[in-house]
This record gives C-alpha cells, sequence and structure tokens, in this order.
C-alpha cells in the first residue's frame, strides 16, 4: 500500500549530525514532493523543509536553514534530512509527508509516515 | 516573516457544529488545508485548497475561506473529532509553508 516509513532518529548530543531517511513504496516516488515536518514534545506542527519531485528545488524553514539538507535517491525511493549541528531546540519527533505531483494539487500533505523521534542532548 | 493564528481551544456538545479558525496575511495569496491529529499519531489531511476532502474523510467536515481568515467546520461533532487541528498555507515567500498555533477540539 501507499506508504512512508521514517527512519534514523535517536538521541544525540548538541553540535552532532544525524541523518534521517524516509523510505517511500506504493506510489511513483519521483512525480511527488516529500516534506519533513516536526513536532516537538508537547507543541505544534512546524514544517521544515520540501524536496520538489524532481529534485530541482529545495527549500528550508529559517529555524534549519544552512544546518539542515534535504536530498533524494530515485533509486532507493528515499529521502534523507542531513541534520547538522543539532540544537536541543531540534527535540522533536520527525515526520516525513508526501506532497502534491505536477498532476494533483501540490499544498497537500495526504500521505505521512509514523514519525521518528529526535533527541539532542548532553 | 508569516504567521497563521489559531484559538488554542474550543469545545463543542456532542452533534453539535463547531468552527475553527486560521488567520494570518499569507491567507490572501494562498489557500489553507487542514489537518486533524490525535494523541500520539500522525496528521490526517481533512480538508486541501480551501474547501475539499481527500477521499474517506466525513461530509461533516468543510472548509472555507475569506480574505485573511480560513475556518474548518464540523457540523454534527462525534467523539472520534476530538483532536487538535492545525492550519497550512504558502508563507509569504511563495515557496515554503507555514502550520498554524494549532486549536485543540473537545467533544462534550
Amino acid at each position: 500500500q501507499v506508504q512512508l516509513v521514517e527512519s534514523g532518529g535517536g538521541v544525540v548530543q548538541p553540535g552532532r549530525s544525524l541523518r534521517l531517511s524516509c523510505a517511500a513504496s506504493g506510489f511513483t516516488f519521483s512525480t511527488y514532493d516529500i516534506h519533513w515536518v516536526r513536532q516537538a514534545p508537547g507543541k505544534g506542527l512546524e514544517w521544515v523543509a520540501i524536496i520538489w519531485y524532481d529534485g530541482s528545488k529545495k527549500y528550508y524553514a529559517d529555524s534549519v536553514k544552512g544546518r539542515f539538507s534535504i536530498s533524494g535517491d530515485n533509486s532507493k525511493n528515499t529521502v534523507y534530512l542531513q541534520m547538522n549541528s543539532l540544537k536541543v531546540d531540534d527535540t522533536a519527533v520527525y515526520y516525513c509527508a508526501r506532497g502534491g505531483s505536477v498532476t494533483t494539487y501540490r499544498d497537500a500533505f495526504d500521505i505521512w509516515g509514523q514519525g521518528t523521534m529526535v533527541t539532542v542532548s548532553s | 516573516s508569516s504567521e497563521l493564528t489559531q484559538d488554542p481551544a474550543v469545545s463543542v456538545a456532542l452533534g453539535q457544529t463547531v468552527r475553527i479558525t486560521c488567520q494570518g496575511d499569507c491567507l490572501r495569496s494562498s489557500y489553507a488545508s487542514w489537518y486533524q491529529q490525535k494523541a500520539g499519531r500522525a496528521p490526517v489531511l481533512v480538508i486541501y485548497a480551501k474547501h475539499n476532502r481527500p477521499s474517506g474523510i466525513p461530509y461533516r467536515f468543510s472548509g472555507s475561506s475569506s480574505g485573511n481568515k480560513a475556518s474548518l467546520t464540523i457540523t454534527g461533532a462525534q467523539a472520534e473529532d476530538e483532536a487538535d487541528y492545525y492550519c497550512i498555507s504558502r508563507d509569504s515567500s511563495g515557496d515554503r509553508y507555514v502550520f498554524g498555533t494549532g486549536t485543540k477540539v473537545t467533544v462534550l
């Protein structure tokens, strides 16, 4: 079935790096935008980053710009979120979500993964 | 920077109607979508492009917008509608997105 599965979360010290993965199945991966969204414990949702369906555009929230990098590997149907210079404030559940495609509404995140927890702590 | 403001919490009697609002300048140029999130679960899309319902979302969920405000209405709220609700829109740059602050809906 159509699904996204995140992995790579864990506990990391401030200033260190972590790479999250989002594996897609059940749909043509290379035709959809993929987003990362996070949620700090007890807080609301925060949009983090997008990679366009064709990989041509990548955009980031101001809070992570310059530290996080989104990339995709069509051969593995996987999107990555490389997180560098991690801060305590980056502690959150990280979700990947499917956005739109060239033939569907671009701004609807219709499929979500189950999330992966990232804890930044010394 | 773009911001979307929602009331922190609303309550509704079982079977009654509740409206959740989302306000921000970026709504003047971009449609809002709405997500339902139950405790410990991933968000679920309930309304996109202002008023469209994805397959499987009950008819009691509807969306509208005017000016800098978007609304999600639940007509005939059910116990299972108790959740947090978030709006989202593109921000003023048009390339990035911003979530609303979220509204906790309690069904009495």
